[in-house]
C-alpha cells in the first residue's frame, strides 16, 4: 500500500517562472491538501481539494491554484515565481469520511528553490 | 486568526536527559495532533489527544491533554539520538474541513 507521493522531489526555478508541482494520495483517501513549509517554520496551509473543487484556502494569493484529478490525484501550480515562494510544499491526505479529525498523511514534500 | 503557540523553539539536551514541548492555544480544542520532522524529511503523525485530560504513551514518549483543552505537551524520557528531529503540535481549523494549524515546532538535539 503505497503512502502520499509527490513529484518532483527538488525543482529550481528563476523569478517569474511557473511551476507544477504533483500529489498522489493515500490509498482509498479522497482529500488532498497542501502546505507551504518555510524553512524554519510550521507547515501553513494553502488550501484542500475534495470531489475535484477547492473546499478550504489559506492566506495565499491567486498565484496559488490547484486541481484534483478524479482519481485523487492533486497538482499545486504557482504562477509568477517570487524568492519567498522558496519552501517546502507538502501534500497530505485523508479520508472526508473519517471526519474533521481524520487523520492526514504528509508525502515527502517537494523543495523549491526561486532564484 | 486561529493560531497555536509552541515552545520552547530549541532544546538541546544531552543524551539520556528528558526534553518536554509545550503547544497553548487561546480557543478550546476539539483535538490536537502531534507530528515528528526529522532533519530534511516531512511531517509524520505521532498522535492525537481528544478528551480533557487525556494522558497517552509510546515507549518513552508521553502526551497530554489540558483539563481545559486548550493546552497539550509532549515529554520524552531518556532521549535519544533516534530522537532528534522537530516536533510540532497541530490543531484542527475550528471551521473544520480537516485544515492543521501548525505550532512553529520545538527544535531537538541531542547531544551524545
Amino acid at each position: 500500500d503505497a503512502g502520499v507521493t509527490q513529484s518532483p522531489t527538488h525543482l529550481i526555478k528563476t523569478r517569474g517562472q511557473q511551476v507544477t508541482l504533483r500529489c498522489s494520495p493515500k490509498s482509498g483517501h479522497d482529500t488532498v491538501s497542501w502546505y507551504q513549509q518555510a524553512l524554519g517554520q510550521g507547515p501553513q496551509f494553502i488550501f484542500q481539494y475534495y470531489e475535484e473543487e477547492e473546499r478550504q484556502r489559506g492566506n495565499f494569493p491567486d498565484r496559488f491554484s490547484g486541481h484534483q484529478f478524479p482519481n485523487y490525484s492533486s497538482e499545486l501550480n504557482v504562477n509568477a515565481l517570487l524568492l519567498g515562494d522558496s519552501a517546502l510544499y507538502l501534500c497530505a491526505s485523508s479520508r472526508l469520511a473519517g471526519g474533521a479529525t481524520d487523520t492526514q498523511y504528509f508525502g515527502p514534500g517537494t523543495r523549491l528553490t526561486v532564484l | 486568526g486561529q493560531q497555536v503557540m509552541q515552545i520552547p523553539q530549541y532544546q538541546h539536551v544531552q543524551e539520556g536527559e528528558d526534553f518536554t514541548t509545550y503547544c497553548n492555544s487561546s480557543t478550546t480544542l476539539s483535538n490536537i495532533q502531534w507530528y515528528k520532522q526529522r532533519p530534511g524529511g516531512h511531517p509524520v503523525f505521532l498522535i492525537q489527544l481528544v478528551k480533557s485530560g487525556e494522558v497517552k504513551k509510546q515507549k518513552r514518549l508521553t502526551f497530554q491533554f489540558g483539563e481545559a483543552k486548550k493546552n497539550s505537551s509532549l515529554h520524552i524520557t531518556a532521549t535519544q539520538t533516534t530522537d532528534v528531529g522537530t516536533y510540532f503540535c497541530a490543531v484542527p481549523f475550528s471551521g473544520g474541513y480537516n485544515k492543521l494549524i501548525f505550532g512553529a515546532g520545538t527544535r531537538l538535539a541531542v547531544h551524545p
